[in-house]
């Protein structure tokens, strides 16, 4: 069946933009997350979203980001004022519900601040 | 809290050796352990999961991985290593009593399998 699918998959943008990112998860997953992936790095956690409970947004690294999911579909993770530093990878996984499940990955969404 | 160690940014051998890439965890109650691997310019992947029952799990691609308790490892091992086997590997743990927290994963280890 159909995988995570993330959109875009590349996104150049100017400092100071707004950009809104996408990920669709698999199709009955109530688990969704995201992470961020600096160059050469490993993961570092977003949020997660899990059924009808409040998100976590722990890993939040300032106001400037959010995120969104409209039932247990799609999600979308916003970045306010992009700076330079935000420049990285953005990966959704979504999965069946909270581990001991899998989490299966998108692509990712390689993002580019000038 | 909850946390995973991969202690070694990047190991190196040779088609056809044994491989291990190293795991230790620290957890609230009984473990759940996973590994991914990352290819280049590609998402993550699953590669096996333990989570109760035989302590060596089989995976995809000839992987596998033994889940040591009294160590707390959870070591990635692979029979004879091949070329296409280089990417990045991330370990995952989430303990049994950690509410509803998500996976935490390692810093990733770089194999490089050299022909």
């Amino acid at each position: 069946g159909a995988g995570v699918s993330q959109s875009p998959s590349n996104k150049v943008t100017e400092k100071g933009k707004d950009v809104e990112l996408r990920c669709d998860p698999i199709s009955g997953h109530t688990a969704l997350y995201w992470y961020r992936q600096r160059l050469g790095q490993g993961l570092e956690f977003l949020i997660y979203f899990q059924g009808n409970s409040a998100p976590d947004k722990s890993g939040l690294p300032s106001d400037r980001f959010s995120a969104e999911r409209t039932g247990e579909s799609v999600s979308t993770l916003t970045i306010q004022r992009t700076q330079q530093e935000d420049s990285a990878v953005y990966l959704c996984a979504s999965s069946l519900a909270l581990t001991p499940y899998e989490q299966y990955f998108g692509p990712g969404t390689r993002l580019t601040v000038t | 809290a909850q946390s995973v160690a991969q202690p070694e940014d990047q190991v190196n051998v040779a088609e056809g050796n044994p491989l291990t890439v190293k795991c230790t965890y620290s957890v609230s109650g009984n473990p759940y352990l996973f590994w991914y691997v990352q290819y280049p310019n590609r998402g993550l992947q699953f590669l096996l999961k333990y989570i109760t029952g035989d302590n060596l799990v089989k995976g995809s691609y000839g992987f596998e991985a033994e889940f040591n308790k009294s160590q707390t490892s959870f070591h990635l091992k692979k029979p004879s290593a091949l070329v296409s086997d280089s990417a990045l590997y991330f370990c995952a743990v989430r303990g049994s009593n950690s509410g509803n927290t998500p996976l935490v994963f390692g810093k990733g280890t770089r194999l490089s399998v050299i022909a």
